[in-house]
Parts: structure tokens; sequence; C-alpha cells
């Protein structure tokens, strides 16, 4: 069964500092990678995704994350977080050519102005 | 274009009661889904139909289950609820693997 591994659980930090945050999934077949955020009150939303190619993606607001295969991790992450990032990041993984969807358990990210 | 909708946004039942929580989608996905979130936990799978017609356990069936109505519909029921299933749902649908589009939420509270 796959599984993914959020280590961060709540992460603070000030605005214009650079963010990381940790993702590890265990399957050993294709897969579908996505992060998505929820903002206070609100749905989940999709920031970015990989399915294949370059490793490097861009989201919106400035994210990124890279795959790197050999490590099983998709890690996220942002140059300068402001105010606004304030919210919660879940990473997910697709198996490929299942539909299973499986998310981390979250990282609580909180941007002090 | 409404995207996924819940409904209701908010419920309290007392132990025992059952109820529905409705979830419809207007894009025409094949792949529906049922979550809930708890605090620490992320989202875990309940139910997911993979194409109408069709319906399998996720992660956390029990207490639970499903109706695919149509390819816009996906029900999910409390035959009795417990104050275990006090969560947030979330209801999500995809096309192929493509990316989940997850509804606003349902927030259900069981004293």
């Amino acid at each position: 069964a796959q599984s993914v591994s959020q280590h961060n659980h709540h992460v603070i930090l000030s605005e214009a500092a650079s963010l990381e945050l940790g993702c590890n999934y265990s399957y050993g077949g294709t897969v579908n990678l996505f992060w998505y955020v929820q903002y206070p009150g609100q749905h989940l939303q999709l920031l970015l995704k990989y399915f294949s190619g370059d490793p490097l993606v861009k989201g919106i607001k400035g994210f990124e994350a890279e795959f790197i295969k050999s490590k099983f991790s998709f890690n996220l992450r942002k140059p300068s977080v402001q105010w606004s990032d304030t919210a919660e990041y879940f990473c997910a993984v697709m198996s490929g050519g299942y539909q299973k969807v499986t998310f981390g358990t979250g990282t609580k990210l909180q941007v002090i102005p | 274009n409404a995207g996924v909708t819940q409904n209701p946004k908010f419920q309290v039942l007392k132990t025992g009661q059952s109820m529905t929580l409705q979830c419809a989608q207007d894009m025409n996905h094949n792949s529906m889904y049922w979550y809930r979130q708890d605090p620490g936990m992320g989202l875990r799978l309940i139910y997911y139909s993979a194409s109408e017609g069709t319906t399998d356990k996720g992660e956390v069936p029990n207490g639970y289950n499903v109706s695919r109505l149509n390819k816009r519909e996906f029900s999910l029921r409390l035959e009795s609820a417990a104050p275990s299933q006090t969560s947030v749902y979330f209801c999500a649908s995809t096309q192929g693997e493509e990316t989940q589009y997850f509804g606003p939420g349902t927030r259900l509270l069981v004293l």
C-alpha cells in the first residue's frame, strides 16, 4: 500500500524567509505527485503537480517542487514566503494507472509579518 | 460551472441518528471520492467511485455507505452516527489521473 510522510507538522517562518516542506512517499511503481494548499476555512486547492518530464515543477504563487525518484521525495519550496502563505499544505500521491489518492498528514505553515 | 458542491455545509447529529451527505460535480468527471479530515491526520479516504456504477472502500470505510447515483452525484450515508465520526467531510472528483477538485466541505458534529 502506498503511504505519504510529511515530517514537518508545524512550521513558523518570518516573512521573506525561504520555505522547504518535506514529502516522502512509499510506492515502487509510477506515481503522480501533488501539493495542495488549504487556506483557513477553505477547501483544498491544487498548488502544483508532477506527472512526468522535468522533475522540477513550478506551481502557482511562486511555489515549486522537485521530484527526486531515488529518494522517493517531492519537497515543496518557495524562496520568499508571504503572510498570505499561512495555510496548511498537503502532499498527495496517486499511483499510476490507479486512481486512489493518498494524502500526507499535512504541514501547517504560519508566516509572521 | 459550479465545480464540486456539497450539502449541507454544517450538521449536528445525536448519536444513533442517520444522515446523507450530498455531493455533485458538473465537470463530467468519472471518478469521485469522499474524504474525512481530522486534525493531525490529514485527509483519509472513506470511499471512492472510479466510474458510474462502481464504488470501492478506502482507508476508513467502517460506519459509512455510499451511492453513486449517476455520473454527477456521489452521496455518503451515515446509518448510525457516532461521536468518532465528528469531522470535516470533503468530496472530490477527477478525470483519469488528473488533479482532484474538492468541494467546500461539510462540518459534522455528532453529540
